[in-house]
């Protein structure tokens, strides 16, 4: 166990709809990361949050948003779902930016 | 061409092997990562190195940074390390973020 929590574990929905995937990272962790499994790109970088403030971006679609709130939990945003969006969706917590990252057991998101 | 090539893509080993995975990359980092990922999919990380050689176990990973290579060593392998083993590299000119290898898929045989 990583210490760093995702829910829902798994996650089936629509095409056209909104869901919201949530991380708690390890405790002392101020930065969070989130990336996403799919099997025709594998694990690709989307976003960072350290302390609250977003850090640096990747291949994040603009139907994606993400924040890190005070207590440093952190959300992932998908609206507009397509059937392509379905992948696993991890997030991983480090004390700081550059220290060894954690990673949560994932968010399997299915869109039908 | 990706940024982090590893071979083999699929490994086949009998129990008791030793095993080596490999891990190459392009351009500068400042680290490297070795990740297990189980068939349910969690992520382990299982080493961040920066330079030389960390051992924790059975598992054994080197890096060399002149020659921009990384491997994995299993010694006395068990059927519970069949998982797929993935290089992540921080480089250089991406902050903290990591860059994904397509991972190796390891299965031991008992």
């Amino acid at each position: 166990d990583s210490g760093v929590t995702q829910t829902p574990k798994h996650l089936i929905t629509a095409t056209g709809q909104r869901v919201t995937l949530r991380c708690s990272p390890r405790s002392g962790d101020l930065s969070v990361y989130w990336y996403q499994q799919s099997l025709d790109q594998g694990l690709q970088f989307l976003i960072q949050y350290y302390n609250g403030e977003e850090r640096a971006k990747g291949n994040i679609l603009e139907r994606f948003s993400a924040q890190q709130f005070p207590d440093l939990h952190s959300e992932l945003n998908l609206s507009s779902l397509e059937l392509g969006d379905s992948a696993l969706y991890f997030c991983a917590s480090s004390l700081r930016p550059y220290n060894e990252q954690f990673f949560g057991p994932g968010t399997r998101l299915t869109v039908l | 061409k990706n940024e982090v090539e590893q071979s083999p893509q699929n490994l086949t080993a009998q129990e008791g092997e030793f095993i080596t995975i490999n891990c190459s990359y392009s351009v500068g980092i400042s680290a490297l990562h070795w990740l297990q990922q189980h068939p349910g999919g969690g992520i382990v990380s299982l080493f961040m190195l920066s330079s030389g050689k960390k051992k924790h176990g059975r598992l054994i990973a080197t890096i060399n940074i002149q020659e921009k290579h990384s491997s994995l060593h299993i010694t006395a392998s068990h059927p519970r390390d069949s998982a797929v083993y993935i290089c992540a590299v921080r480089l250089e000119t991406s902050g903290s973020r990591l860059t994904f290898g397509e991972g190796t898929q390891l299965t031991v045989n008992p």
